[in-house]
């Protein structure tokens, strides 16, 4: 298997909602990462974990709550999103270090209302 | 600071013409380069990472470090890469990837 699938492929959510983005890859990767995409521009690094553990958070806001259970998961808790946090986001994961590729997952497109 | 250029956004070629993708950068530390590609409708993927000196789907880029540079090249254009292209650095550590703003290729038969 050496798929990122990524859980739901879309998601609408009001401003006061809580919701969860969830990223699963079996492939034994220990970095998992999180991007933001928004329309025609690229990636945007926003979490990084490695070894389950948060390595960089590239200074999002706290809106935005990443969560590692296990080597082979990765969580994204959004509560009290502003319409501006629409975008497509993408979770990847590698094996870790400097010549790794990255493997990316489908997305989530993401709508806050 | 971290950075990679990719001077155009859109790249519009006939099929069976040369294709050079721009990506310059700027990294105070030794990088570490790579191409992403994504095709409509699926996932970003790797193409090619300058460590391995491969050429895939006819496909090669160079470092440069002298221009600090590593642009993507390709002799002969076909339509099926039509695509969009992201140059990409990681860090010392190799767990910040960052990426440029992209270009389309557009292939044109």
């Amino acid at each position: 298997d050496t798929e990122v699938t990524q859980t739901p492929k879309h998601l609408v959510m009001g401003m006061t909602n809580k919701k969860s983005l969830k990223c699963e890859q079996h492939m034994g990767h220990r970095a998992m990462y999180w991007y933001k995409q928004k329309a025609k521009k690229p990636p945007e690094l926003m979490f990084v974990y490695s070894y389950e553990k948060l390595s960089i958070n590239e200074s999002v806001p706290s809106r935005f709550s990443p969560e590692c259970p296990n080597s082979s998961l990765l969580n994204l808790h959004l509560h009290a999103l502003q319409p501006e946090d629409s975008a497509l986001y993408l979770c990847a994961s590698s094996w870790g270090g400097r010549d790794t590729e990255a493997f990316f997952g489908q997305g989530t497109r993401l709508t806050v209302v | 600071a971290q950075r990679v250029t990719q001077p155009e956004k859109l790249l519009s070629v006939f099929k069976g013409a040369p294709v050079e993708l721009k990506c310059n950068y700027s990294y105070s530390g030794s990088p570490e380069l790579f191409w992403y590609v994504q095709y409509s409708r699926q996932r970003l993927q790797l193409l090619l990472r300058h460590i391995s000196r491969e050429s895939i789907k006819g496909f090669t880029a160079d470092l440069n470090k002298g221009e600090t540079s590593f642009h993507l090249k390709k002799p002969f254009a076909q339509e099926e890469d039509s695509a969009m292209y992201y140059c990409a650095l990681s860090n010392t550590g190799g767990f910040k990837t960052i990426f440029g703003a992209g270009t389309r290729l557009f292939v044109k038969a």
